[in-house]
C-alpha cells in the first residue's frame, strides 16, 4: 500500500464555487500533515501545514482525520488563480522525511 | 532569509552520459537537504536525503549518487545516464521542527534524456 494517496482528478470547479478533496495515509503513526501547491512545471510551494486542531487561512481550509487516516483540503470561493495541483505530504516515520502524494489537479472554469 | 539554489534548470543528455545537479542553501547552516524525483504522471519520489556534511541516505537504489561536500551544498550525480533517468529534480530542505515548516524546494531541473 502507498504510503500516501490522492485521487488525481482533475477537479473541474467553476468558479466561485467550492471544491474539497482527501488525501489517506497508510501509517496510522504518521506525523506533520502538509498541503503543498505545484503550478505547472514549478516546484511544490508550501500552501499550509494541517495540524491536529484543523486550521484555515483565508478561503483555504485544511483538517486532520486521524481515526480514518486522511487529511482534506476545501478551497472557498475558487479563484481562476486556484488552478493547480495540490499535493498532500505526510511524515510516515517521524525522521523529517516527506511521502508525497500524486497529487489533486484542480481547475478553475469562469 | 534563506534561499535555496539549483542549478541548471533544464538539461538534456545523451543516454550514457554524465550528471551533475547542484544545489545550495544561503542564509542557514547545518540544514537538512533531500533531492526528490518527479516523473511525468507520477508522485515526488525521495532519491535522497542528508542531515549533514558526508551524511547521505539513500531511499531507492539507482544508477544516481548523492555528495554533500559542504554544509550547504548537494550534489547529485551519474555515472551513466539512463531514458528511465528524465523527470523534474527538486532540491528541498528543512531545519528545525518538520512540523512547523515543512520543506522548502528549489526552482528544479528538468531533465530530459536522450
Amino acid at each position: 500500500r502507498k504510503e500516501v494517496e490522492q485521487d488525481p482528478g482533475p477537479f473541474n470547479v467553476p468558479e466561485g464555487a467550492t471544491v474539497a478533496f482527501n488525501c489517506t495515509y497508510s501509517n496510522s503513526a504518521s506525523q506533520s500533515f502538509f498541503w503543498y501547491r505545484q503550478d505547472c512545471r514549478k516546484e511544490p510551494k508550501l500552501l499550509m501545514s494541517v495540524y491536529s486542531s484543523g486550521n484555515e487561512d483565508g478561503r483555504f481550509t485544511a483538517q486532520l482525520n486521524r481515526a480514518s487516516q486522511y487529511i482534506s483540503l476545501l478551497i472557498r470561493d475558487s479563484k481562476l488563480s486556484d488552478s493547480a495541483t495540490y499535493l498532500c505530504a505526510v511524515n510516515p516515520y517521524g525522521n523529517n522525511r516527506l511521502a508525497f502524494g500524486k497529487g489533486n489537479q484542480v481547475v478553475v472554469i469562469p | 532569509s534563506q534561499t535555496i539554489h539549483q542549478w541548471p534548470a533544464t538539461l538534456v543528455q545523451p543516454v550514457g552520459s554524465p550528471l551533475s545537479l547542484e544545489c545550495t542553501v544561503e542564509g542557514t547552516s547545518n540544514p537538512n537537504l533531500y533531492w526528490y524525483r518527479q516523473a511525468a504522471g507520477r508522485g515526488l519520489q525521495l532519491l535522497f536525503y542528508s542531515i549533514g556534511i558526508d551524511q547521505i541516505s539513500s531511499e531507492v537504489p539507482q544508477n544516481l549518487s548523492a555528495s554533500r561536500p559542504q554544509d550547504r551544498q548537494f550534489i547529485l550525480s551519474s555515472k551513466k545516464l539512463l531514458l528511465s533517468d528524465s523527470g523534474f529534480y527538486l532540491c528541498a530542505w528543512n531545519q528545525g521542527p518538520l512540523v512547523n515548516y515543512g520543506y522548502t524546494f528549489g526552482s528544479g531541473t528538468r531533465l530530459t534524456v536522450v
